[in-house]
């Protein structure tokens, strides 16, 4: 069975401070993607960043970027210089052949002015 | 466009009911997707398209209808529905179901059953 589990319900941060959210998984597959994605109160889910995990170099995307640790199964995301529109609930998610999204259960960041 | 399109944002519906979700894209995607999703809590999926036909159906109660009438469009018909049923509903699609695919997502239907 796949799995994605965040550990971190809630978390703050000042705004232009760096922020990290965790993320472990557990798949049996080779080959697999790994996302982050952002949900604004506004409600629509928007791709963050993602991962293939043959790839060993970590994905950035302007102030995000990841640390995926394969072998540990870990795949973080940092916010730098958080801004107060990056407060929303994140979700890790892991995709592989068929179309499954399987999603964590989510981290509610909070940036404060 | 890069945009997924749902309507209505908004459905209070009775239990003895019958009422439609749409969703609509125009990039081209050959896949598309049902979730339902409760407060706080990740999305769950419910049905799966790929190329017009149904591909996954994750052991979905049959008051929930999916139909694809054709690559742009995807609706989810509603019958007697119960009040646990209340819960935002995306849509997504991507360009296929294979690996690695970014799925874009819609705003969501926000439902209420009374």
């Amino acid at each position: 069975a796949q799995t994605v589990t965040q550990s971190q319900p809630e978390m703050s941060v000042q705004e232009a401070e760096t922020v990290t959210l965790s993320c472990t998984y557990d798949t049996s597959e080779n080959n697999y993607y790994l996302f982050w994605y952002k949900q604004p109160p506004s409600r629509q889910m928007i791709l963050v960043i993602r991962q293939e995990a043959y790839k060993q170099q970590n994905a950035t995307e302007n102030r995000f970027s990841v640390n995926f640790q394969k072998a540990a199964k870990s795949f973080s995301l940092k916010i730098s210089d958080s801004q107060l529109g990056d407060t929303a609930m994140y979700f890790c998610a892991l995709n592989n052949q068929g179309g499954k999204l399987i999603f964590g259960q989510g981290t509610e960041l909070s940036v404060k002015p | 466009d890069t945009e997924v399109t749902q309507t209505p944002k908004h459905l209070v519906m009775g239990m003895t009911n019958k009422k439609s979700l749409k969703c609509e894209q125009h990039m081209g995607h050959r896949a598309m997707y049902w979730y339902k999703q409760k407060a706080k809590k990740p999305p769950e999926l419910m049905f799966v398209y790929s190329y017009e036909k149904l591909s996954i159906n994750e052991s979905v109660p049959s008051r929930f209808s999916p139909e694809c009438p054709n690559s742009s469009l995807l609706n989810l018909h509603l019958h007697a529905l119960q009040p646990e049923d209340s819960a935002l509903y995306l849509c997504a699609s991507s360009q296929w179901t294979g690996e690695g695919a970014e799925a874009f997502f819609g705003q969501g239907t926000r439902l209420t059953v009374v």
